[in-house]
């Protein structure tokens, strides 16, 4: 079946702008992950979702980064006034349920590359 | 807080070779592990989980155990091939939060 889906593969935008990235999560999965992948850095948790309600967010590194999931299925990552240091990749997931049951399922990430 | 490191950070073997990756961290009360590989300009690709419970999995050529009370899990690859060559990441879930802490990776090239 189809795995996890991520718009766009890749990103260029100047610095300042606003950024959309969209994951289309596995038919069924309930909880979605956001990490980001950037050099210096390794990969890190941004935030979760468990159907549309978002019970952590502690990775989110400021107020300019938010989140939202509908329907149950598809998430946008929004990044406001884009900045140098959020370069990185954004790995989207998801999983049948939250829960360390679960596997995760990693979708290809989208390169943001920001100038 | 938790901390996962793997070693070595980067590894080259001639095909054939059989090999061990390692991973430790330093908090013991996870849930799971899991080991993922990934390609260059890729995402990640779940290779194995293993449950707080079990020691080992194992996947066709992969064999991954876990001693959850020294903090520490290996990936061994029998007779490794070219299209292993990627970078390998092992990742606890811990404690009450549903995330994953990664490991800073190993990068296997296995060579002709």
């Amino acid at each position: 079946g189809a795995g996890v889906s991520q718009s766009p593969s890749n990103k260029v935008t100047e610095k300042g702008k606003d950024v959309e990235l969209r994951c289309d999560p596995i038919s069924g999965h309930t909880a979605l992950y956001w990490y980001r992948q950037s050099l210096g850095q390794g990969l890190e948790f941004l935030i979760y979702f468990q159907g549309n309600s978002a019970p952590d967010k502690s990775g989110l590194p400021s107020d300019r980064f938010s989140a939202e999931r509908t329907g149950g299925s598809v998430s946008t990552l929004t990044i406001q006034r884009t900045q140098q240091e959020d370069s990185a990749v954004y790995l989207c997931a998801s999983s049948p349920r939250a829960g360390y049951r679960s596997e995760q399922y990693f979708g290809p990430g989208t390169r943001l590359t920001v100038t | 807080k938790q901390e996962v490191t793997q070693i070595p950070a980067a590894l080259s073997v001639p095909e054939g070779e059989n090999l061990v990756l390692n991973c430790s961290f330093t908090d013991s009360a996870i849930y799971n592990l899991q080991w993922f590989r990934q390609d260059p300009g890729k995402g990640l690709t779940s290779l194995l989980l293993i449950q707080s419970s079990q020691r080992e999995q194992t996947s066709g050529r992969l064999n991954a155990s876990l001693d959850k009370s020294s903090g520490r899990s290996t990936l061994y690859i029998a007779a490794s091939q070219p299209g292993d060559s990627a970078t390998y990441l092992c990742a606890v879930f811990t404690g009450t939060a549903s995330k994953l802490t990664f490991g800073t990776g190993t990068r296997l090239q296995v060579t002709l």
